[in-house]
C-alpha cells in the first residue's frame, strides 16, 4: 500500500541538540509539506517542496531546515535555534505540483525537548 | 491572504443526535475546501472535499459540507452521530498560492 512513512514515532532530545525527521513517500507525489501541531493552535506550515531540489519556507521556517534530494524523502531538521521544539510535527504531500488535491499525511512524529 | 476560522474548539453531542461544525474561510480567490479528521497521535485523513461543481458534498461515512461562497462557509453535517465520531476535526483551504490553511480545530466529544 502506498503512504507516507514518518519515523521515529516518538522523539526525545536534550536543549541544544539538533535533531532530524524522516519522511518518505511511495505515492510518487512531487510535492511534499512539513507541518507543526500545538494544542489549540491547529496546523502551522514549517516547510514545503514542489520539487526536487527546490523548497519554499512556510509560515514558521525559523529555526528549522529541510532538504529535497530525492522525490520520496523530505527530512526535516529541528536545530538548536529553534526556541520550542517540542511539538507534534506531521509530514504530508500531494500529487502534481497543485493546490487542488488533498493533502496526504503521515502518522506523525512526537518530539520532546528537555 | 487566506484564512480559516473555526469558532468552536469543542463540540459536546449525545450519540444519535445531529451535529454541526462550522468553518469560515477568507479569500480573495477561488478556493478549495476540505475538511480532515485526526484521532489521538495520528495523522489527519480527509473526510470530505469541495474542489468544484455541486456546492454539496458528502462523504462516505455520513458526514456531508456545503459550500456556500455568499457567506463564505463549510459547515460540516451529520444527522446522527455515534461514539467512533469522537475525534478533532479541521477545515483547510487552499488556493493559488500553493498554501494549504488550517483552521485550529473542533474537538468533537460524542457522549453515551
Amino acid at each position: 500500500d502506498g503512504g507516507i512513512t514518518q519515523s521515529p514515532k516518538y522523539l526525545f532530545r536534550k536543549e541544544g541538540q539538533n535533531v532530524t525527521l524522516s519522511c518518505e513517500q511511495n505515492l510518487n507525489h512531487d510535492a511534499m509539506y512539513w507541518y507543526r501541531q500545538d494544542p489549540g493552535q491547529g496546523l502551522r506550515l514549517i516547510y514545503y517542496s514542489q520539487i526536487v531540489n527546490d523548497f519554499q519556507k512556510g509560515d514558521i521556517a525559523e529555526g528549522y531546515s529541510v532538504s529535497r534530494e530525492k522525490k520520496e524523502s523530505f527530512p526535516l531538521t529541528v536545530t538548536s535555534a529553534q526556541k520550542n521544539p517540542t511539538a507534534f510535527y506531521l509530514c504530508a504531500s500531494t500529487p502534481g505540483q497543485g493546490y487542488n488535491s488533498p493533502l496526504h499525511f503521515g502518522n506523525g512524529t512526537r518530539l520532546t525537548v528537555t | 491572504a487566506q484564512s480559516v476560522t473555526q469558532l468552536d474548539s469543542q463540540v459536546p453531542v449525545f450519540e444519535e443526535a445531529p451535529v454541526e461544525l462550522r468553518c469560515n474561510y477568507s479569500s480573495s480567490v477561488s478556493v478549495y475546501l476540505f475538511w480532515y479528521v485526526q484521532y489521538p497521535n495520528q495523522g489527519l485523513q480527509l473526510l470530505l472535499k469541495y474542489l468544484s461543481g455541486s456546492t454539496l458534498v458528502e462523504s462516505i461515512n455520513g458526514f456531508e459540507a456545503e459550500f456556500n461562497k455568499s457567506q463564505t462557509s463549510f459547515h460540516l453535517r451529520k444527522p446522527s452521530v455515534h461514539i467512533s465520531d469522537t475525534a478533532e476535526y479541521f477545515c483547510a483551504v487552499s488556493g493559488r498560492s500553493y498554501k494549504y490553511i488550517f483552521g485550529t480545530g473542533t474537538r468533537l466529544k460524542v457522549l453515551a
